[in-house]
C-alpha cells in the first residue's frame, strides 16, 4: 500500500480564517480523495482530485468552501475556507491501492481541525 | 439515497470469544464491500475486503456477503483487547471512483 503523510496532524483554528491540509503519497496516483469524519461520525466524501483537471465535488461541497489543488501525481492540499465550528473535524487524503482496480481505499493519519 | 447501516453498539465481547459484525446496504449495484478498523484518535485501516457471495477468511477475520439479501458481516474469531477499535463497513458502488459509502460504524470492547 502507499505511503500517505498529511500535514498538520493536528490544529485549532478561529473562526472566520482558512487552513490548508497537505498530502503527499509516495507513489504516482491518478485519483486523490479528500474525506471528511465530523466528530461522532463516519466518513464522507468531500472530493476527487485528479491532477490536471478540477477537483469533482460530492453534493453538499463546494469549490469555494473546499478549494483542492492537485499540481502534480504525489500531491494534493485541501483548504477548508472561512471556518465555522461546524468545520471541526478531521480531515482524510486517501488512495486506491495502486493498480489494482479493487476499489480498496487507504488512507493518511488524518488532519484534525477544531474551530473556536 | 443510497445507505449503509450497522449497529453502533457498543458490542461488548469476552476475550476469546467471536465478535459478530454485520452491515447492510440499500443499492443492488454495490459491487465491493469493505470492513475498516479505526482505533479511537487514528484513521481507518482497511483489515478485509469482499467481492463475491460467501465467505472469506484472512486470519482470525472472515467476512461474509450475501448480494440477494444485501448484507455483509464480519467475524472476529478469538478476540482480543487490542480489537477493541470501531469497525467501518464500506460500500463501492458501480462507477463510482474512489467513492465509498461508510456505515456509522459499530464499536467493539473486548473485554478480558
Amino acid at each position: 500500500s502507499a505511503v500517505i503523510s498529511q500535514k498538520p496532524s493536528r490544529d485549532i483554528c478561529q473562526r472566520g480564517t482558512s487552513l490548508t491540509i497537505q498530502c503527499q503519497v509516495d507513489s504516482q496516483v491518478t485519483m486523490m480523495f479528500w474525506y471528511r469524519q465530523q466528530p461522532g461520525q463516519s466518513l464522507t466524501l468531500i472530493a476527487t482530485a485528479n491532477q490536471g483537471s478540477e477537483a469533482t465535488y460530492e453534493s453538499g461541497f463546494v469549490i469555494d468552501k473546499f478549494p483542492i489543488s492537485r499540481p502534480n501525481l504525489t500531491f494534493s492540499t485541501l483548504t477548508v475556507s472561512n471556518m465555522s465550528p461546524e468545520d471541526s473535524s478531521i480531515y482524510l487524503c486517501s488512495v486506491e491501492r495502486l493498480r489494482s482496480g479493487t476499489g480498496e481505499l487507504f488512507f493518511g493519519e488524518g488532519s484534525r481541525l477544531t474551530v473556536l | 439515497q443510497k445507505e449503509v447501516e450497522q449497529n453502533s453498539g457498543p458490542l461488548s465481547v469476552p476475550e476469546g470469544a467471536i465478535a459478530s459484525l454485520n452491515c447492510t446496504y440499500s443499492d443492488r449495484g454495490s459491487q465491493s464491500f469493505f470492513w475498516y478498523r479505526q482505533y479511537s484518535g487514528k484513521s481507518p485501516e482497511l483489515i478485509m475486503s469482499i467481492y463475491s457471495n460467501g465467505d472469506k477468511e484472512d486470519g482470525r477475520f472472515t467476512a461474509q456477503l450475501n448480494k440477494a439479501s444485501q448484507y455483509v458481516s464480519l467475524l472476529i474469531r478469538d478476540s482480543q483487547p487490542s480489537d477493541s477499535a470501531t469497525y467501518l463497513c464500506a460500500v463501492k458502488y458501480v462507477d463510482s471512483w474512489g467513492k465509498l459509502q461508510f456505515g456509522a460504524g459499530t464499536q467493539v470492547v473486548v473485554t478480558p
